[in-house]
């Protein structure tokens, strides 16, 4: 089975430029997740969705991030504009969680590493 | 809300143990560890829950103080395999949703 997929692996943009990140979860998997890492923050929760739906999206850091998921097999995490500290690594998991995050096992894909000049 | 892992980053050669810390200023409910190699996405170790049960996957292991609401991570007689950092995740309920918070991260490095 293929593992979660991400694309871009790489974008380079310049500040003001519109950018989007696509994830395809595991197939099967009805939970998918947005997360950021930096040195400074670590591994940030973005957003998540259970069954398409967003659960919280309470870590998106501003207007300008928005995130959507119109099927169970495609994400989007979408900035713009852009900003030079949004340069980060994103990286989308999916998981299979029945019932609650409580015993969740996240499977995280290769993200997509993002530098915003 | 972060949980505190400590130390920041550890130097083992090959066969030495080490202890990572993972302490939460709130209850405990679940600890999910991870480990992510340089450049590579962070991969599931093990999840501990609520009641101190010590989980193990090779020669990595761990503990769930629910009291010091605080959860270690052993790993022993550690390979080359073992460099990577290792994150905790803690599970938390706010504002009526479920979520997973990671620490910083402890970055390990095993040298032959």
């Amino acid at each position: 089975d293929a593992g979660v997929i991400q694309s871009p692996r790489h974008e380079v943009t310049e500040m003001g430029q519109e950018v989007t990140l696509r994830c395809k979860p595991i197939s099967g998997h009805n939970s998918l997740f947005w997360y950021r890492q930096t040195m400074m923050r670590g591994l940030e929760l973005l957003i998540y969705f259970n069954n398409n739906v967003p659960i919280d999206d309470s870590g998106m850091p501003e207007d300008r991030f928005s995130a959507k998921m119109p099927n169970a097999s495609f994400s989007t995490l979408k900035i713009q504009p852009s900003e030079p500290r949004d340069s980060a690594v994103y990286f989308c998991a999916s998981s299979s969680a029945p019932d609650s995050l409580l015993t969740d096992t996240q499977y995280f894909g290769p993200g997509t590493r993002l530098t915003v000049l | 809300q972060q949980p505190v892992q400590s130390p920041q980053a550890v130097i083992l050669r090959e066969g030495e143990d080490a202890v990572i810390n993972c302490s939460s200023s709130k209850a405990l409910y679940s600890v999910h560890w991870y480990r992510q190699k340089h450049g590579e996405a962070p991969v599931f170790l093990m999840i501990l829950l609520k009641g101190g049960e010590q989980k193990g996957h090779e020669k990595i292991s761990a503990s769930f103080n629910e009291k010091k609401q605080q959860s270690s991570l052993y790993l022993t007689a550690s390979q080359l395999s073992y460099s990577g950092t290792y994150f905790c995740g803690t599970y938390l309920v706010q504002g009526g949703s479920e979520k997973l918070v990671f620490g910083k991260g402890t970055k390990l490095t095993v040298n032959p």
